[in-house]
């Protein structure tokens, strides 16, 4: 069964850091592309940020690009994204999610999300 | 880039068909297959009910339909039952490593 469990969320300050971690179990981690897409209260899905199975290729949203790092250690199983200068319009839901084998560009495996708030 | 289009809402009556739309531009949904649909209910994770169009991952019923026509892609969902009522989501790739979301469509089953 594949299991994506994110962790890393909080409240944190306008300009702070913070470190998204998705620890995935139940498949051959290094073979899929995963994502981060995020959801602020009450409004829709925003895609964030997506890399390749090897980590070697990275993709990044305009609203997000220069401000966050996407990652991964295929040792461990574990997708990352550190995010940078957070804004308050990054106040949202963030979902980690697995690529089906044959479309990169979509997620058929979801994490429960964790919260990530910026406010001062 | 913008967005994608999605009404607002949309619902239908138990076992009756609703389809929900989502226009794009040539850049994105018109120019590329990677088109899929989610769906979402209220404090739960999104799920995938269809990709590249209209391919359906395991587990998700065949009432569950897709197409496109030019800049539009469609969901449709046959048959309505209780628990289809919730969010539903578009998204497609929009090429430079870019992927765009819909707005959301409410769908109310009366």
């Amino acid at each position: 069964e594949v299991q994506l469990l994110e962790s890393g969320g909080g409240l944190v300050q306008p300009g702070g850091s913070l470190r998204l971690s998705c620890a995935a179990s139940g498949f051959t981690f290094v073979t899929y592309g995963m994502s981060w897409v995020r959801q602020a209260p009450g409004k829709g899905l925003q895609w964030v940020s997506a890399i390749t199975g090897s980590g070697g290729n990275t993709y990044y949203a305009d609203s997000v690009k220069g401000r966050f790092t996407i990652s991964r250690d295929n040792s461990k199983n574990t997708l990352y994204l550190l995010m940078n200068s957070l804004r308050a319009e990054d106040t949202a839901v963030y979902y980690c999610a697995k690529a089906p084998i044959d479309d990169f560009w979509s997620g058929c495996d979801w994490g429960q999300g964790t919260l990530v708030t910026v406010s001062s | 880039q913008s967005a994608l289009t999605q009404p607002p809402s949309a619902s239908g009556s138990p076992g009756q068909s609703v389809t929900i739309s989502c226009t794009g531009t040539s850049s994105d949904v018109g120019r590329y297959n990677y088109v899929s649909w989610y769906q979402q209910h209220p404090g739960k994770a999104p799920k995938l009910m269809l990709y590249e169009i209209s391919k359906r991952p395991s587990g998700v019923p065949d009432r569950f339909s897709g197409s496109k026509s030019g800049n539009t892609a469609s969901l449709t969902v046959s048959g309505l039952q209780l628990e289809d009522e919730a969010d539903y989501y578009c998204s497609s790739f929009a090429g430079s490593g870019n992927l765009l979301f819909g707005g959301g469509t409410k769908l109310t089953v009366l």
